[in-house]
């Protein structure tokens, strides 16, 4: 069965500072990974996926994330937090073929301090 | 675009009530999905419907859970009784098809409360 940890649940960041976001999966072969963010009140926005090839994939708003299959991680990283990334990230891991069947994370919860 | 539109946005009931809850996908998408997202836990899909046909409905808790989706566009979520643990978000989702290349699309959510 495919399975996800976000080991943080929350996490506090300055602005300007970098920022990653871990992300361990379990899945027996190589699966499709995503990172969907969740502002208050609002539904799942896709931030990035993977799908094959690259293992660092780029995102909307500045995000990455690099797949690294020796240590089944999928992490998500920003060089540099702006006030606006507060919000709740989701790790999901699905079988490949698209984007159904996914089983998300709990989340972390990241807070931006001035 | 339009996005995916849910109603209502919240709904608080006693328990043993009976509530619904209504989506419209995006136009033209053909892939309709409703998530339950409870406080600390990231979404589990309840049911997928591929235009008025059901795809998954293994996570549904079918003997209070019901979903519709007649005509192949919007779609209502249905609970009766309602319980305590069914306080959640409701999330409607839509893409284009269930092909690599059709993302899920979100709508904001219906938050549910049982009293």
């Amino acid at each position: 069965a495919q399975s996800v940890t976000q080991p943080d649940i929350h996490i506090t960041v300055s602005e300007g500072a970098s920022l990653e976001l871990r992300c361990n999966y379990s899945y027996g072969a190589t699966p499709y990974l995503f990172w969907y963010v969740q502002s208050p009140g609002q539904g799942l926005q896709l931030l990035l996926k993977y799908f094959s090839g690259d293992t660092l994939v780029q995102g909307i708003k500045g995000f990455e994330a690099e797949f690294k299959r020796s240590q089944s991680s999928f992490n998500l990283r920003k060089p540099s937090v702006h006030w606006s990334d507060a919000a709740e990230y989701f790790c999901a891991v699905g079988p490949p073929g698209g984007y159904q069947k996914v089983t998300f994370g709990i989340g972390t919860k990241l807070q931006v301090i001035p | 675009e339009a996005g995916v539109a849910q109603s209502p946005r919240y709904k608080i009931i006693e328990k043993r009530q009976s509530v619904a809850f209504w989506c419209n996908p995006i136009s033209g998408h053909a892939t309709l999905y409703w998530y339950q997202q409870i406080l600390g836990q990231g979404p589990k899909l309840l049911i997928q419907f591929q235009n008025n046909g059901v795809v998954d409905d293994s996570q549904l808790p079918k003997d209070r859970f019901s979903a519709e989706r007649l005509k192949g566009v919007d779609s209502t979520l249905k609970i009766q009784p309602a319980k305590l643990e069914d306080s959640a978000v409701y999330l409607c989702a839509s893409s284009l098809d269930r092909g690599q290349g059709s993302p899920l699309h979100f709508g904001n959510g219906t938050r549910l409360t049982v009293t």
